[in-house]
């Protein structure tokens, strides 16, 4: 079947601009997530839903980033006055569950880049 | 905290030889760990959970909890191991934390 897509696959913003990132997890997983992925930080936790249950947002680097998910499914991150160092790979990923047996279906990324 | 660490960026070893990727922890509860591999211009994929204590494509990893280590480990490297290989630690009981990640290189 279909796995985790994402969208748009690359996206260039000037500084100081608005953007949006677009999520679609696998049919059926209750869980998702957000991480980034960049040069000398890694693969960092952002946020994380779980059917109903209020997210987890504790990884969300400052105010200006936000993500939400609608009806159980896509999710949109969006982050604000966006800034260089936001610039990095922007991975979701989305389990049908969270315990220590369910795999997380990580999506092909989005690039950003911030100029 | 948690913590997970990769200390080698870049591991290059010859085709047939034995590889270790090493990966230490710091976690005060009982640890789920996981190693995650990314080939080039693919997804990142699981590649094994040390609660399943599975061999896949030929890799094992062993949790030592005295030494918190979960070192990758396979016997015999092949040039289409060369990939991006991250340790994962799941804290909070699912969010990911992952290593920095160490790059292999199998030559022929």
């Amino acid at each position: 079947g279909a796995g985790v897509s994402q969208s748009p696959s690359n996206k260039v913003t000037e500084k100081g601009k608005d953007v949006e990132l677009r999520c679609d997890p696998i049919s059926g997983h209750t869980a998702l997530y957000w991480y980034r992925q960049s040069l000398g930080q890694g693969l960092e936790f952002l946020i994380y839903f779980q059917g109903n249950s209020a997210p987890d947002k504790s990884g969300l680097p400052s105010d200006r980033f936000s993500a939400e998910r609608t009806g159980g499914s896509v999710s949109t991150l969006t982050i604000q006055r966006t800034q260089q160092e936001d610039s990095a790979v922007y991975l979701c990923a989305s389990s049908p569950g969270t315990g220590a047996f369910y795999e997380q279906y990580f999506g092909p990324g989005t690039r950003l880049t911030v100029t | 905290a948690q913590r997970v660490t990769q200390p080698e960026k870049l591991l290059s070893v010859f085709k047939g030889a034995p590889v270790e990727l090493k990966c230490n922890y710091s976690y005060s509860g009982s640890p789920e760990l996981f190693w995650y591999v990314q080939y080039s211009r693919q997804r990142l994929q699981l590649l094994l959970r040390h609660i399943s204590r599975e061999s896949i494509k030929g890799f094992t990893a062993d949790l030592n909890k005295g030494e918190t280590s979960f070192h990758l480990k396979k016997p015999f490297a092949q040039e289409e191991d060369s990939a991006m290989y991250y340790c994962a630690l799941k804290h909070s009981g699912y969010a990911l934390n992952f290593g920095k990640g160490t790059s292999l290189l199998v030559t022929p």
